[in-house]
C-alpha cells in the first residue's frame, strides 16, 4: 500500500509571498487533515475533509490559509500572504473514515518564511 | 490549544533501558493513541486505546489509560538504538467528528 504523499518536501520563501502544498492521500481513504506543525510542538489540525466536504477548519486562518480537496482524493493547502509564524511542518494524513483510526501521515512539507 | 501534555518534555536512557512517557488530558475521551516522529518524517501509528480499557500491550509497548486521573502512560521495554524519536499522545474526546488533539511530545534519546 502507497503511503500518504506531500510535495514540496521543502519550501523557502519571503513573507508577503504566496505558497501551496500538495497532498495525495492513500487510495481510498475518506478523510483527509492537514496539521500545522511548529519546531518543538505536537500536530495542530487546521482542516479536516470528509470526501469533498469540509468536516473542521475552526482552527484554519482562513484570512490567508485556504484548502481544497477536489473530487474527493487530492488536496492542496495555499497561503497567501505568509508571514514570519508560519514557518513549520505542514504534514497531511488521511484514514479511511473518522471513526477509523488510525491516521496515516505523510512526510510533510518543511516551510521556511524568511 | 493542546490537549495532551506530556512529561517529561526530554528522555535519555541507555539501550537495553525501559522508557516511560505520560500523557495528561483534559476532557473525556474516546480514545487515546500514541504516534512516534522520527526525525523530519511524517507520525506512525503506535497503539490505540480505548476509553473502557485500562491497558493494552503491543510487542515491547505497553500503554494504560486511567480516566479517572485523565492520564495515560507509554512503556517501552528493552529499548534500542532505533527507538530514537519523539512520542506524542493524540485524544480523540467525545463530542467531536474524530478530531485528534496532539500533545506536546516527548523527546526520547536512546544511547548505545
Amino acid at each position: 500500500e502507497a503511503g500518504v504523499a506531500q510535495s514540496p518536501r521543502y519550501k523557502i520563501i519571503e513573507k508577503r509571498q504566496s505558497v501551496a502544498f500538495w497532498c495525495n492521500p492513500i487510495s481510498g481513504h475518506a478523510t483527509l487533515y492537514w496539521y500545522q506543525q511548529i519546531l518543538g510542538q505536537g500536530p495542530k489540525l487546521l482542516i479536516q475533509f470528509q470526501n469533498n466536504g469540509v468536516v473542521d477548519d475552526s482552527q484554519l486562518p482562513k484570512d490567508r490559509f485556504s484548502a481544497e480537496r477536489l473530487k474527493g482524493v487530492d488536496s492542496t493547502l495555499k497561503i497567501q500572504p505568509a508571514k514570519l509564524e508560519d514557518s513549520a511542518v505542514y504534514l497531511c494524513a488521511s484514514s479511511y473514515d473518522p471513526g477509523r483510526p488510525p491516521l496515516h501521515f505523510g512526510n510533510g512539507t518543511r516551510l521556511t518564511v524568511t | 490549544s493542546q490537549q495532551g501534555e506530556e512529561d517529561p518534555q526530554a528522555l535519555s536512557i541507555q539501550e537495553g533501558e525501559n522508557a516511560t512517557m505520560n500523557c495528561s488530558y483534559k476532557t473525556s475521551i474516546n480514545n487515546l493513541q500514541w504516534y512516534r516522529q522520527n526525525s523530519g518524517r511524517g507520525l506512525v501509528h503506535l497503539i490505540l486505546i480505548r476509553s473502557n480499557e485500562r491497558e493494552k500491550h503491543s510487542g515491547r509497548l505497553r500503554v494504560t489509560l486511567d480516566t479517572s486521573k485523565k492520564s495515560s502512560s507509554l512503556l517501552i521495554t528493552a529499548s534500542r538504538a532505533a527507538d530514537t524519536a519523539s512520542y506524542f499522545c493524540a485524544t480523540d474526546y467525545t463530542g467531536t467528528a474524530s478530531k485528534l488533539t496532539f500533545g506536546t511530545g516527548t523527546r526520547l534519546q536512546v544511547t548505545l
